[in-house]
């Protein structure tokens, strides 16, 4: 079952909200990832968890704040997100970052509006 | 120079046509290959890990040149169903951190 999950599927929120999002995947990956992707571009990279532990930060603003509570979930906690920071939020996992051929799975993404 | 650079198209094929993709990298120690399919407002879906002696999945052959830093696709007989975007992306040099460089991507239009 090569399955990431993420909730919610869409999110509209406020400049002064705060918001989380969920993934989950339940394939024994040990690296579990958030990508942000706007309109007409690739993915780009946001985090990267390895074995639990946060070993990437793409210098995101700390406005965007990753947790990843077990092996099998991950969280993006917003907070004061601005209007330009509406994208599709994708989570991914793969079963380890070291290693040839990584392949890393997608999740659906959360698609987020910020008015 | 981008790190992965691909010809955006969009490419408009008709169906059963054969149509081929081109992709370059710029750096050398990169090591993983793969190329992801993205249909519109979807995550990218795997369609292949791209391996140094070339790849064969069914209508779909994937080759790497690392000489010349160069990976490619080829898709054969065309489906509707192929219409999407083809992501190139390669991981981002040794150490192997679990960080994927995308390509901006190729448009395919299969049409009937």
């Amino acid at each position: 079952d090569t399955e990431v999950t993420q909730t919610p599927k869409h999110l509209v929120m406020g400049m002064t909200n705060k918001k989380s999002l969920k993934c989950e995947q339940h394939m024994g990956h040990r690296a579990m990832y958030w990508y942000k992707q706007k309109a007409k571009k690739p993915p780009e990279l946001m985090f990267v968890y390895s074995y639990e532990k946060l070993s990437i930060n793409e210098s995101v603003p700390s406005r965007f704040s990753p947790e990843c509570p077990n092996s099998s979930l991950l969280n993006l906690h917003l907070h004061a997100l601005q209007p330009e920071d509406s994208a599709l939020y994708l989570c991914a996992s793969s079963q380890a970052p070291a290693g040839y051929y990584n392949e890393q799975f997608f999740g659906p993404g959360t698609r987020l509006t910020v008015l | 120079r981008k790190e992965v650079e691909q010809d955006p198209g969009p490419f408009n094929v008709p169906e059963g046509a054969t149509v081929a993709f081109n992709c370059t990298y710029s750096n050398s120690a990169s090591q993983s290959f793969f190329w992801y399919r993205q249909d519109c407002r979807k995550e990218p879906k795997l369609l292949m890990s791209v391996y140094s002696s070339g790849n064969e999945d069914g209508r779909f052959t994937a080759q790497l040149n690392r000489a010349s830093q160069y990976i490619s696709l080829l898709i054969r007989d065309s489906k509707l169903s192929d219409s999407a975007t083809y992501l190139c992306v390669v991981n981002a040099g040794s150490g192997n951190t679990g960080k994927l460089i995308f390509g901006q991507g190729t448009t395919l239009q299969v049409k009937p």
